[in-house]
């Protein structure tokens, strides 16, 4: 059974940069067959495609997040994660990490149980 | 972009009734790139529906998906209190760009 796990910062103040780590369990980041993808979803509200990364390091972003995102992949620790730069409070959401099959319609199979980031000053 | 739109915005049900969420796409879209995911409170979503019709692993046959070109639809057929939840739908393009519709609630009448 695949877990992914996401781990971060507390709380954080306006014009910080962002960095979270998603941790793979039961497969593999190195493999073929799927994205790695994170996701955000605001309290309250709805959900927000941040980006994805394969394992070679090629990455698809938002268009409306691309000037501040990175994500990278860490292949022997079985890990990718993503910065986000110049954070402010609109960026207040609930982070996702998530599997992306590539070959069965480019949905999300699994999801972490996600973790809140506050921005707040 | 295509944009996802989802109604009803909350749907109040009680647990046995039919229930048919409605997902439209602002231009003709693949059916295997549209999703359904469900949403309980403190949870991550989890997928129920892809390729438009097709149930993931572990989904019970009360929960289907149909459609085509821009009107896309998940009916459960008879509603269980588990299924009280936020229901998503969500394409994917060739950009590559990930959209999700805004959501529908459904509630306990």
């Amino acid at each position: 059974q695949v877990q992914l796990q996401e781990s971060g910062p507390g709380p954080m103040k306006p014009s910080e940069t962002l960095s979270l780590t998603c941790a793979v369990s039961g497969g593999s980041v190195s493999s073929g067959s799927y994205y790695w993808s994170w996701i955000r979803q605001p309290p309250g509200k709805g959900l927000e495609w941040i980006g994805y990364i394969f394992y070679t390091g090629s990455t698809n972003y938002n268009p409306s997040l691309k000037s501040r995102v990175t994500m990278s992949v860490a292949t022997s620790k079985n890990q990718f994660s993503l910065k986000l730069t110049s954070v402010t409070a609109a960026d207040t959401a609930v982070y996702y990490c998530a599997r992306m099959p590539r070959y069965s319609g480019n949905n999300f199979d699994y999801w972490g149980q996600g973790t809140l980031v506050t921005v707040s000053s | 972009e295509i944009v996802l739109t989802q109604s009803p915005g909350t749907l109040s049900l009680s647990p046995g009734e039919r229930a048919i969420l409605s997902c439209r796409a602002s231009q003709s879209v693949s059916n295997y790139y549209l999703t359904w995911y469900q949403q309980k409170p403190g949870q991550a979503p989890s997928l129920l529906i892809y390729g438009a019709s097709s149930r993931a692993t572990g989904i019970p046959d009360r929960f289907s998906g149909s459609g085509s070109g821009t009107d896309f639809t998940l009916t459960i057929s008879r509603l269980e209190p588990e299924d009280f939840a936020v229901y998503y739908c969500q394409h994917y393009d060739s950009s590559p760009l990930i959209t999700f519709g805004q959501g529908t609630r459904l509630e306990i009448k």
